[in-house]
């Protein structure tokens, strides 16, 4: 079965460290999706993207958040400086575009903890 | 604004009884599609269903329905015959325009023996 693959599991860092998580899409999906769960907020979309371009990423804190697809099989979301209330539950998802119903395939999620 | 709007926070049913999960969406796109998730205690995002806003029949799964009401601009889930192993979060989304996808912020449903 193929599957999104998000890298690493689990981090903790402490505030102010870069912090760099990795993603690579289903291989043929051509949207890519990063989402941030908290319970406060649920799932927040932060950035998406079609065909490698980003297309959306007004949920995401501009000066510190950066997600970019460097090429089709690699998805990056990068915060810079953390800062503790960033810990989150970060998941990567990719679909077809042009198949409505086609669902998101998720990742099992990056959980970073910011002390 | 909420986008996607599911009221019940959590719902507490007892097994082998259907349960009905609410989800109301808004949206001036009148192409749209309508999806539930479930999340279960490992974390992971399930696929349930989908609804695409031109189907004419409401979308069915196995246990799972959707039922959809566009006029009034809800799509709620609803599970018979419940599981113990329903329990979970559940989350309604919906997708504007080609591809972007928002999500609700789920209800979590605790099936009772």
């Amino acid at each position: 079965d193929a599957r999104v693959t998000q890298t690493p599991r689990h981090k903790v860092t402490e505030m102010g460290q870069e912090v760099t998580m990795r993603c690579q899409p289903i291989l043929g999906h051509n949207t890519v999706f990063w989402y941030r769960q908290t319970m406060m907020q649920g799932l927040e979309l932060l950035a998406y993207f079609r065909n490698r371009a980003p297309l959306d990423d007004s949920g995401m804190p501009k000066d510190r958040f950066s997600a970019e697809m460097p090429d089709a099989t690699l998805a990056t979301l990068k915060i810079q400086p953390s800062e503790p209330r960033d810990s989150a539950v970060y998941f990567c998802a990719s679909g077809s575009l042009g198949t409505g119903g086609s669902p998101q395939h998720f990742g099992d999620g990056t959980r970073l903890s910011i002390l | 604004a909420q986008k996607i709007t599911q009221t019940q926070p959590g719902m507490f049913v007892q097994e082998k009884e259907a349960v009905t999960l609410d989800c109301t969406y808004d949206t001036s796109d009148p192409s749209y599609g309508l999806f539930w998730y479930k999340q279960p205690s490992s974390g992971e995002m399930i696929f349930l269903i989908y609804q695409g806003s031109y189907d004419q029949q409401n979308a069915t799964e196995g246990r799972y329905s959707l039922n959809f009401q566009k006029a009034r601009k809800s799509a709620n889930l609803v599970i018979s015959a419940s599981q113990l192993g329903d329990s979970a979060m559940y989350f309604c989304a919906m997708r504007e325009g080609r591809d972007k996808i928002i999500f609700g912020k789920g209800t979590r449903l605790h099936i009772l023996p």
